[in-house]
């Protein structure tokens, strides 16, 4: 099976800092990988697909980047809507989610 | 608008079974599978398994392959998960999501389900 493993688990930052999530495969998943938020109560919403590609209607502030076993999340300015999980997940073998990163306010 | 709606919550006891109903509209049913993914509270997401709505077949997660069944009907658009043998750490929101097929991310999410296991 594969691992994601994200890191930081849990991100502390302010409205208009820049914020960027990491996600690290076991092994080379190439671009085969999605991320996804989610606010409390709701389910995922999709952000990013194949790594780099942005989900529409999705702001433009929202990045990917990365293939074989790295990929970064970015937000380039935080914005008060954006405070919520992030969960990178690989479809290359199956699926499989990171364990999340939590946005909050510092 | 693509929409995949759920059905309400659940309260069972241990040993028993769930069967969670996800109602898809406003696309071609077949076109896509379904997929499930739980989430236990305050935990992450946990993909379970999937099907397909075109052929019916499953792929399940390893720890779920005594106990799970999903399946589909396609004259209703809905697909369906059954889960036996509930026991207490089974509580948690279960979603279905669409998947275009094996090697696809899940772009439409339905509401979510709670499911309590509790005697």
């Amino acid at each position: 099976d594969i691992q994601m493993t994200q890191a930081p688990s849990t991100l502390s930052a302010s409205v208009g800092d820049r914020v960027t999530i990491t996600c690290r495969a076991s092994q080379n998943i190439g671009g085969l990988l999605a991320w996804y938020q989610q606010k409390p109560r709701n389910a995922p919403k999709l952000l990013i697909f194949d790594a780099s590609s942005l989900e529409s209607g999705v702001p433009s502030r929202f990045s990917g980047s990365g293939s074989g076993t790295e990929f970064t999340l970015t937000i380039s300015s935080l914005q008060p809507d954006d405070f919520a999980t992030y969960y990178c997940q690989q479809y290359e073998s199956y699926w499989t989610f990171g364990q999340g990163t939590k946005v909050d306010i510092k | 608008q693509v929409q995949l709606v759920q059905s309400g919550p659940e309260m069972k006891k241990p040993g028993a079974s769930v069967r969670v109903s996800c109602k898809a509209s406003h696309y071609t049913f077949t076109n896509y599978g379904i997929t499930w993914v739980r989430q236990a509270p305050g935990q992450g997401l946990e993909w379970m398994g999937w099907v397909s709505t075109y052929s019916a077949n499953t792929n399940f997660a390893q720890k779920y392959q005594d106990r799970l069944t999903m399946t589909t009907d396609t004259s209703t658009s809905t697909a369906y998960m059954e889960l036996r043998s509930l026991r207490s750490d089974d509580t948690a929101v279960y979603y279905c999501a669409r998947v275009l097929g094996r090697k696809n991310f899940f772009d439409y999410w339905g509401q979510g389900t709670l499911v309590t296991v509790s005697s």
